[in-house]
């Protein structure tokens, strides 16, 4: 059974501060997609990585992926109360049009 | 606007009662898919379809089932439901491209409640 774990589970800090959260899988992955949602909606695309070692940055956010494509990692540099949600990663599987989700992580930023 | 929709937004139910949840999507993506949400457990995927009358299981069936009639719909069945079926579910498209990491957009959500 392939799994994705993500930590930590619930994270509340200041607004103004940094955080890293993490995803690890117990196989290596084809894909790797960052999704956040916001209560009452569906979640949303951040990123998506297709080569290990890969680094993305969208805004206040970085995004790294492990050389040996088991890993990732997801960095928020002075935290804002609009970043606020639930942080999923996504596994896609080798030669299926399919995703298996980590459980999340619940960011709060506290003004 | 291209975008994913379900209905109903939420609903409360009992025991045994069959229910449909709909879902359209209007980006005439080939492959849809049904997931569930529960705190602790992350989305997994119920059913998924790749094209029109193309359905498969995923991770998790049991107790639903689903039809793909049309390229736009993909309606999700509970022929009888159960409480453990309480759940928040999640309907998805996406290009398909015989890649996995092609973006799926999400539908805003059902809030199921099934006593």
């Amino acid at each position: 059974t392939q799994l994705l774990e993500q930590s930590p589970q619930f994270l509340s800090i200041q607004e103004g501060e940094n955080l890293t959260v993490y995803c690890n899988s117990s196989s290596v992955f084809s894909s790797l997609q960052w999704y956040r949602q916001e209560p009452g909606e569906g979640p949303v695309l951040l990123v998506t990585v297709v080569t290990g070692g890969e680094v993305k940055k969208l805004k206040r956010l970085t995004f790294q992926f492990g050389d040996a494509r088991k890993d990732s990692s997801l960095h928020i540099t002075a935290a804002q109360p609009g970043d606020t949600g639930l942080y999923l990663c996504a596994q896609g599987m080798w030669g299926a049009q399919k995703l298996v989700f980590g459980q999340g992580t619940r960011l709060t930023i506290n003004p | 606007e291209a975008q994913v929709t379900q209905n109903p937004r939420y609903l409360i139910t009992v025991t045994g009662k069959k229910l449909t949840v709909t879902c359209s999507q209007n980006m005439n993506h080939e492959y849809m898919s049904w997931y569930r949400q529960d705190p602790g457990l992350g989305l997994r995927q119920i059913y998924y379809s790749m094209n029109v009358e193309v359905t498969d299981k995923g991770d998790v069936p049991e107790g639903y089932k689903v039809s793909r009639k049309e390229k736009r719909n993909f309606p999700l069945i509970l022929e009888s439901p159960s409480p453990n079926q309480t759940s928040l579910y999640f309907c998805a498209s996406t290009p398909f491209g015989g890649r996995s990491y092609n973006e799926q957009f999400f539908g805003p959500g059902t809030r199921l409640t099934v006593l």
